[in-house]
């Protein structure tokens, strides 16, 4: 247990869904991020969030919007997503930029 | 750029065996240096990091020593486990930098 927690670990949606992914953590920190892990790829990091403002969007397509409504809590909003997105999104939070990452267990999506 | 390598997997050991995954990195300035492992079907784990050049990080049995001058960080184990198959990452930060994460090496260990 990290202390980093994420719903669902499981999701299956459409194409024509909308849901969302959620992360929380109690750790006090004050960065927050999500990654994307497929298959044979490297990490890929999608957002980054330091005190509640996003600092980095690496090129992520509009169809991933995220929120974080409070330095515990991180969300990713999805809708319109298609097959390739499919992945294990996994949400990360550590102290300051600086410091090492603590993970949580990932949301493991399915788009059909 | 900042880069990390890491030696394809997957690497296939038995019990008891030596455990050597190499990894070496690019990176402008002094990074900070870390090996995450992720267990089939969860999410990854700090299990080591080394702060900086001659640092010896080490956790679980698993070691790895910060090399400047090679700009390396392996990681070893004297004696690996069932227990230890997982994929490990290794990864770099500079400061005010982001996580650069390696492709992992999947680890079997068979009894």
């Amino acid at each position: 247990e990290t202390g980093v927690t994420q719903t669902p670990r499981h999701l299956v949606m459409g194409m024509t869904n909308k849901k969302s992914l959620k992360c929380e953590q109690h750790l006090g920190h004050n960065a927050m991020y999500w990654y994307k892990q497929s298959a044979k790829k490297p990490l890929e990091l999608m957002f980054v969030y330091s005190l509640e403002e996003r600092v980095e969007n690496n090129s992520v397509p509009s169809r991933f919007s995220p929120e974080c409504p409070n330095s515990s809590h991180l969300f990713l909003h999805l809708h319109t997503l298609q097959p390739e997105d499919s992945a294990l999104y996994l949400c990360a939070s550590s102290e300051t930029q600086n410091t090492e990452a603590f993970f949580g267990q990932g949301t493991r999506l399915t788009v059909v | 750029g900042n880069s990390v390598t890491q030696m394809e997997g997957p690497v296939t050991l038995s019990e008891e065996a030596f455990l050597t995954i190499n990894c070496t990195y690019t990176a402008t300035g002094y990074p900070s240096l870390f090996w995450y492992v992720q267990y089939p079907g969860e999410g990854l784990q700090l299990l080591l990091k080394a702060t900086k050049a001659d640092d010896k990080g080490s956790n679980k049995g698993f070691e790895a020593t910060y090399r400047k001058e090679t700009t390396s960080f392996h990681l070893e184990k004297g004696s690996v486990q069932v227990s230890d198959s997982a994929v490990y990452f290794c990864a770099l930060r500079r400061s005010q930098g982001n996580l650069i994460f390696g492709k992992g090496t999947k680890l079997s260990v068979k009894p």
